[in-house]
């Protein structure tokens, strides 16, 4: 059963750092592109970029390049975001997602993980 | 990025009725790369539709997308109560057509 388990919910001030995680499993990790995708409270879904775990190969939004960092670690099978100085405007709930088809990083995202909601205040 | 218009931004319909939503990308999409998501409250995005009409292996049938080039819809035939929630189109294919549109909320009266 293939699955995207995110990491837990997360409470930060602004000017802190930030990691979230994707661990994925149930299939070949390497084989599939990952895709981050942002949705700020109340509002719609934005494509944040791409990582190919294979090759490590990634690929930004120009919104949000330079703001985050999108790295993998295949011997874990586990994605990441970081961010090393959060503003109130990251405040949203970031979701992983893999393609429908493997090796192709601007496909349809057909599995989902649950979400991680990252909350930023003073 | 192209940018894409759904409407209507709320559609209000009663159990069984055919509800009609409609996607207009602001670049033309090659080869359909045109997705549908339904999204409820507190759960990711689910896919129903991809390359604008292809159901996903778990979608009802009672959806259906069709569409080309800028235009594209999401019918769904018989609205049940399980329906209610944000739909999402989302063009794809290359980095600089990527994007969602702003979504349409189905309400079942």
């Amino acid at each position: 059963d293939v699955q995207l388990v995110q990491s837990g919910a997360e409470v930060r001030k602004p000017g802190e750092s930030l990691e979230i995680s994707c661990k994925t499993s149930g299939y070949s990790f390497s084989d599939y592109w990952i895709v981050w995708v942002r949705q700020m409270p109340g509002k719609g879904l934005e494509w944040m970029g791409i990582i190919n775990p294979g090759d490590s190969d990634t690929r930004y939004n120009a919104s949000f390049q330079g703001h985050v960092t999108i790295s993998a670690d295949t011997s874990i099978n586990t994605a990441y975001v970081r961010w090393s100085s959060l503003t109130a405007s990251d405040t949203a709930m970031y979701y992983c997602a893999r393609p429908v088809r493997p090796n192709w990083g601007f496909d349809a995202l057909e599995i989902w993980g649950q979400g991680t909601m990252v909350t930023v205040s003073s | 990025e192209s940018v894409l218009t759904q409407s209507p931004g709320t559609l209000s319909l009663s159990a069984g009725e055919r509800a009609t939503l409609h996607c207009r990308a602001s670049q033309f999409a090659p080869s359909n790369y045109l997705a549908w998501y339904q999204q409820k409250p507190g759960q990711p995005p689910r896919l129903l539709i991809h390359r604008a009409s292809n159901r996903a292996t778990v979608t009802p049938d009672r959806f259906s997308g069709s569409g080309s080039g800028t235009d594209f819809t999401l019918t769904i035939s018989r609205l049940e109560p399980e329906d209610s929630g944000m739909y999402y189109c989302h063009q794809y294919g290359s980095s600089p057509l990527l994007g969602f549109g702003g979504g349409t909320k189905v309400e079942i009266k």
